[in-house]
């Protein structure tokens, strides 16, 4: 069973300060990996893509792959208000589909 | 910008009632996905469509469902007798390329079975 985990939340971090969200997944196959955000309600909503182990930064988004400890993470620097939402991790094991985690609820506190 | 679009937003039916959801995906884009989200649950996977055929389905994706792409721009999913455990949000999404490459999501449709 290929699995991708997330701590669930929920995250609280102060305006302005680096938020970091932690995926894990269980299977070396994987090929590509996503981060979307998701509103109370809404659709996901695509942040980054990353194919290739480092580091890929947009903007205040930074996601970090690291293939050979399973891990892939995302950073928001100067985080803001509307950035609390529930961000979720999605993986795709070389198959047609992505297989998320639950998610992170992360709250921005003013 | 282009945009998956789905409706109707939001969908009340009876049970055993049948359903169909709609979906216009990106236009030039060549695969297409349904998704499900149980509320406070994850996004589940249901199929994928390439090529007028499915190429992949969930073990949720029972003989109660199918797709269809009727025409050059609309996808749809029906479900075609509802239970009470098919209320969920249904998200569309659209890629490109296969799998790898990123899928956007519609705005989804709200299905509530009663």
């Amino acid at each position: 069973q290929k699995e991708v985990e997330q701590n669930s939340g929920p995250l609280s971090v102060p305006e302005g300060a680096i938020a970091s969200l932690n995926c894990t997944y269980s299977d070396r196959v994987s090929q590509s990996f996503f981060w979307y955000r998701q509103y109370s309600g809404k659709s996901p909503e695509l942040i980054m893509s990353i194919y290739s182990n480092g580091d890929k930064e947009d903007g205040r988004f930074t996601a970090q792959l690291n293939k050979a400890s399973q891990y892939v993470s995302l950073l928001i620097r100067d985080s803001q208000p509307s950035d609390s939402a529930t961000y979720l991790c999605a993986l795709n094991f070389g198959n047609e589909k992505l297989t998320f985690g639950t998610g992170t609820r992360l709250t921005i506190i003013p | 910008e282009p945009e998956v679009t789905q409706t109707p937003s939001h969908q009340v039916t009876q049970m055993g009632q049948e359903v169909i959801l709609r979906c216009v995906p990106i236009s030039n884009h060549l695969y297409f996905y349904w998704y499900r989200q149980i509320l406070g649950q994850k996004v589940e996977f249901l199929v994928s469509f390439y090529n007028n055929e499915i190429s992949e389905k969930s073990e949720i994706f029972d003989d109660q469902f199918s797709v269809e792409r009727p025409d050059g721009s609309n996808f749809t999913l029906k479900i075609r007798s509802t239970k009470l455990e098919d209320s969920a949000m249904y998200f569309c999404a659209s890629s490109g390329n296969r799998g790898t490459d990123t899928q956007y999501f519609g705005p989804g449709t709200r299905l509530t079975v009663l």
